[in-house]
């Protein structure tokens, strides 16, 4: 079945690290992958999207390319900020037709210090 | 924009008692997503509605959860009788139901049943 795997947290950092979240995925068909980031107390606000293989999606110093060859979207930032620390989800579309339902992955908690 | 709004965003209760879980999603969109997030279980999905029809529900824990969606612009969660176990945060999406399209979250309603 669709499903999404990604690196288990917690990822800690220093302020001005380079990141990287990896996600993969299994999915029949052509999905659409999300990266969602969710700081404490909030809920889930969509961080980036990529929509079909090579895209790139990038958001606030943030980007994912949706590589095909490999089933991964993995997440990447050339410098954290303390203000970064969130849940970071990777999901994808079910690409089943009729459907809106979103595949989540478990979530990587991402800790930036000073 | 306003985005999905929930009520409560707090709700503590005793067990036994029924809770009512209330959301608005965002205007024009035809898609409707309750989930449940905990520190065990992660994110789940309970149901999913399209055009106020609910699709998908195989996520619902047990009968005393209950969902309705009266028309497009509202849509609740109820759970009757509460228990400890249903202690958890429950989030409300919406999506604009086009295949692929990203979810988007209210701040969900922090629940704890004494």
């Amino acid at each position: 079945g669709n499903s999404v795997t990604q690196m288990e947290g917690p990822v800690t950092l220093s302020e001005e690290a380079f990141l990287t979240i990896n996600c993969t995925y299994t999915a029949t068909g052509y999905p659409s992958l999300f990266w969602y980031v969710q700081y404490p107390g909030e809920g889930l606000q969509l961080l980036l999207k990529a929509t079909k293989a090579d895209d790139k999606g990038s958001n606030k110093g943030f980007e994912a390319t949706y590589r095909k060859e490999t089933t991964s979207f993995h997440l990447e930032k050339g410098s954290v900020q303390v203000s970064d620390s969130a849940v970071y989800f990777c999901a994808l579309s079910d690409p089943r037709r009729n459907t809106d339902k979103l595949i989540f992955g478990t979530g990587t908690r991402l800790q930036v210090f000073p | 924009d306003a985005g999905v709004i929930q009520s409560p965003r707090h709700e503590v209760t005793e067990m036994g008692q029924e809770v009512t879980l209330r959301c608005k999603p965002i205007s024009g969109h035809n898609s409707l997503f309750w989930y449940r997030q905990t520190m065990m279980r992660g994110l789940e999905l309970l149901i999913y509605f399209n055009n106020n029809v609910p699709i998908d529900d195989s996520g619902m824990p047990e009968d005393r959860f209950s969902a309705k969606m009266p028309n497009a612009s509202f849509s609740t969660l109820k759970i009757q009788p509460s228990e400890p176990r249903d202690s958890a945060v429950y989030f409300c999406a919406s999506c604009a139901g086009q295949g692929g399209q990203p979810q988007h979250f209210g701040d969900g309603t922090r629940l704890s049943i004494l």
